[in-house]
C-alpha cells in the first residue's frame, strides 16, 4: 500500500497567518492527491483535488499544490472557520490511503 | 441535492457481526463507486474498501478481508458494510463516501454511523 505522511501533526497559528501542511507520499502518485478539511463530529469536506483544483464552493484563500511525492495544502490567511483537522489522500492507487492528519489550532 | 444517508449508531458485542446501510439520493446510483471509511475515537480516517453498484463488485483493503463484506441492492439505492468478527478496536464512526471513478476524490460523504464493541 502506499504510505502518506503528513507534516506537522499539530498547528497553532493565528487567525490572518499564512499556514502550509505537507503531505508525502512514499512512491510517485502523480497528481492523484486530495485534501480535506474534518470539524468534529462532522464528516470530512473535499477542498482539494488532483493536487491543485479547488472544490466548489471552496474559498479561494486555500490552495494545494504538488506532484510525484511530495504536496502541500496552504492557507493564505486564516479564518475562524479554518480551525479544524486536515487529510491529505491518495487515489492513485485503487487501495486508498489517508495521511494521518493535521490537527490546525488556534493559538 | 446530492445525499448519503446512514442507519443508526449500534452496540454489539465481541464477536458478533454488524450492518451499516447508505441510502444515496439525488443522482443516478449505479454511476458512482460508494466506499467506505472508518475512523476509531480520536483517531484518523482508514479507508475500508469499495463497490461498484453497477455491477456489485468490490475491492477490500488487506486489513479487513475475510471480515468485511459490501453489497448494494438497486432497488432501494442503498450499500451496505457487514463486518463480522467484531473486537474492540473495531469500536469506530463508519462513514459512506462516494466517488465518480476510482481514482477520483470523495466529494460527498454521509453523516457517519457509530458502531460500539463492548462486552
Amino acid at each position: 500500500d502506499i504510505q502518506m505522511t503528513q507534516s506537522p501533526s499539530s498547528l497553532s497559528a493565528s487567525v490572518g497567518d499564512r499556514v502550509t501542511i505537507t503531505c508525502r507520499a512514499s512512491q510517485s502518485i502523480s497528481s492523484y492527491l486530495n485534501w480535506y478539511q474534518q470539524k468534529p463530529g462532522k464528516a470530512p469536506k473535499l477542498l482539494i483535488y488532483g493536487a491543485s483544483s479547488l472544490q466548489s464552493g471552496v474559498p479561494s484563500r486555500i490552495s494545494g499544490s504538488g506532484s510525484g511525492t511530495d504536496f502541500t495544502l496552504t492557507i493564505s490567511s486564516l479564518q475562524p472557520e479554518d480551525f479544524a483537522t486536515y487529510y491529505c489522500q491518495q487515489s492513485y492507487s485503487s487501495m486508498y490511503t489517508f495521511g494521518q492528519g493535521t490537527n490546525l489550532e488556534i493559538k | 441535492q446530492v445525499q448519503l444517508v446512514q442507519s443508526g449508531a449500534e452496540v454489539k458485542k465481541p464477536g458478533a457481526s454488524v450492518k451499516v446501510s447508505c441510502q444515496a439520493s439525488g443522482y443516478t446510483f449505479t454511476t458512482y463507486y460508494i466506499h467506505w471509511v472508518r475512523q476509531a475515537p480520536g483517531q484518523g480516517l482508514e479507508w475500508m474498501g469499495i463497490i461498484n453498484p453497477s455491477g456489485g463488485s468490490t475491492s477490500y483493503a488487506q486489513k479487513f478481508q475475510g471480515r468485511v463484506t459490501m453489497t448494494r441492492d438497486t432497488s432501494t439505492s442503498t450499500v451496505y458494510v457487514e463486518l463480522s468478527s467484531l473486537r474492540s478496536e473495531d469500536t469506530a464512526v463508519y462513514f459512506c463516501a462516494r466517488t465518480y471513478s476510482s481514482s477520483s476524490p470523495f466529494d460527498y460523504w454521509g453523516q457517519g454511523t457509530l458502531v460500539t464493541v463492548s462486552s
